[in-house]
């Protein structure tokens, strides 16, 4: 399958600061690409998709200065928590998904690939 | 966002024995749906996918089946393995768009 990598896989910071993760598509150029939030022992919360070229979107409820997302091209796309508190510690995840004609991973539709993860622990 | 939700939490199965995990999803307008399996720490693997215009697609030894009158999505894993053990979790979009919802996931343990 495709290849979305994550970096920092892990990463401890103190409170009030801000932490940039990384989203980058390896083999295939996306678009849109998507971050999620988890919660131990609980499913993948959608917190915004993230447009190349233009502003993101952010599902309900999440806060766009809190969490800000930059799509600088069509490979990577950057997460940054911004004045990071303890309550923002969570694993936190992008997803890519090819370009309209480029799905050729034996998905029907333009599938979506996800990066390891990211754990963010605030102290 | 939609909402997609699974009837169990946790399923335990015998190594060898077929598994079927279960996921009900309430936005009639999804048309594509993924199985994911994520194993402890990392991010969702895919395993298999199925569009709206399908009841059952099969692939090694795991098959989806799609029923949308009751808006229903399945999962069957053919006998199970000790590999298989993870969290599995149903996602939902509506064509053209690359949005998923995730239902609240099935913990699947292969006891050996």
């Amino acid at each position: 399958g495709a290849v979305v990598s994550q970096h920092p896989s892990r990463v401890i910071c103190k409170s009030g600061t801000s932490v940039k993760i990384e989203c980058r598509s390896l083999d295939f150029q996306a678009t849109t690409m998507f971050w999620y939030r988890q919660f131990p022992k609980q499913s993948l919360m959608l917190m915004a998709t993230s447009n190349e070229g233009s502003k993101a979107t952010y599902e309900q409820g999440v806060e766009k200065d809190k969490f800000l997302i930059n799509h600088a091209s069509l490979t990577l796309s950057t997460l940054t928590v911004t004045s990071a508190h303890p309550e923002d510690s969570s694993f936190y995840i992008c997803s890519a998904s090819p370009s309209p004609g480029q799905s050729r991973f034996g998905g029907m539709n333009t599938e979506a690939f996800f990066g390891q993860g990211t754990r963010l622990t605030v102290v | 966002g939609e909402s997609v939700g699974l009837h169990l939490p946790t399923l335990s199965v015998q190594e060898g024995d077929n598994s079927i995990i279960n996921c009900a999803y309430s936005n009639s307008a999804s048309d594509y749906f993924i199985w994911y399996k994520q194993e402890s720490g990392k991010g969702p693997q895919f395993i298999i996918d199925i569009r709206s215009n399908m009841d059952k697609r099969q692939g090694q030894r795991v098959t989806v089946l799609l029923n949308k009158t009751v808006k229903h999505l399945s999962l069957q894993i053919a006998a199970t393995q000790p590999g298989d053990s993870a969290v599995y979790f149903c996602a939902e979009n509506q064509y053209n768009f690359n949005k998923f919802y995730f239902g609240s996931g099935t913990k699947l343990n292969v006891k050996p």
